[in-house]
């Protein structure tokens, strides 16, 4: 089973809708979760963190983390073609430093 | 904004050959990263350091990898004899706390030939 698992996608959405992307992991030590946007060729830029069960809000952007089921979604509302990315789930067991990341689920958003 | 640096932006290497990767963390970051993701792959924690040491490193950090932040500002990575495995897009990020945010540097892309 992998550590943390997304699927790869590409997710298609139109323009103005809210794009749901998913994330489960298996480790029921990880206390922290975040998300991460790459654009193709750069770098994972930090979109969420969360770390209690809920929702959290960020603008356009909102986390969701289920402990129980080891579930963590990011809903994008009104979603933009500049949305246009891979999306990076990460997750870091309490008091280690690393990140496990997912392999990423690429999201399209069309005019 | 504050940002985490990386140098150079790209890196061709013979194999065999020893690379250094340079890092300039976010100044108030006690916690400093490298990360790599090679093509098409998932990116791939290496190794963290903090308070002038490693703190935790995975297996892929054998070795041919060391780190150093040899005049306090500079964090680095080297890779002593680099093989054609080793090409990848090297990440370093920075942390202010554990269990906090890390940021990521724009990144290396490392070419083994």
């Amino acid at each position: 089973q992998k550590e943390v698992e997304q699927n790869s996608g590409p997710l298609s959405v139109p323009e103005g809708a809210i794009a749901s992307l998913n994330c489960t992991y298996s480790d029921r030590g990880s206390q922290s979760f975040f998300w991460y946007r790459q654009y193709s060729g750069k770098s994972p830029e930090l979109i969420m963190s969360i770390y209690s069960n809920g929702d959290k809000e960020d603008g356009r952007f909102t986390a969701q983390l289920n402990k129980a089921s080891q579930y963590v979604s990011l809903l994008i509302r009104d979603s933009q073609p500049s949305d246009s990315a891979t999306y990076l789930c990460a997750v870091k067991r309490e008091n280690t430093d690393k990140l496990i990341f997912g392999t990423g689920t690429r999201l399209q958003v069309f005019p | 904004e504050p940002e985490v640096t990386q140098t150079p932006s790209h890196q061709v290497t013979q194999m065999g050959q020893e690379v250094i990767l340079r890092c300039v963390p976010i100044s108030n970051h006690l916690y400093f990263y490298w990360y790599r993701q090679i093509l098409g792959q998932k990116v791939e924690f290496l190794v963290s350091f903090y308070n002038n040491e490693i703190s935790e490193k995975s297996e892929i950090f054998d070795d041919q990898f060391s780190v150093e932040r040899p005049d306090g500002s500079n964090f680095t990575l080297k890779i002593r004899s680099t093989k054609l495995e080793d090409s990848a897009m090297y990440f370093c990020a920075t942390a202010r706390q554990l269990n906090t945010e890390a940021f990521f540097g724009q990144g290396t892309r490392l070419t083994v030939v």
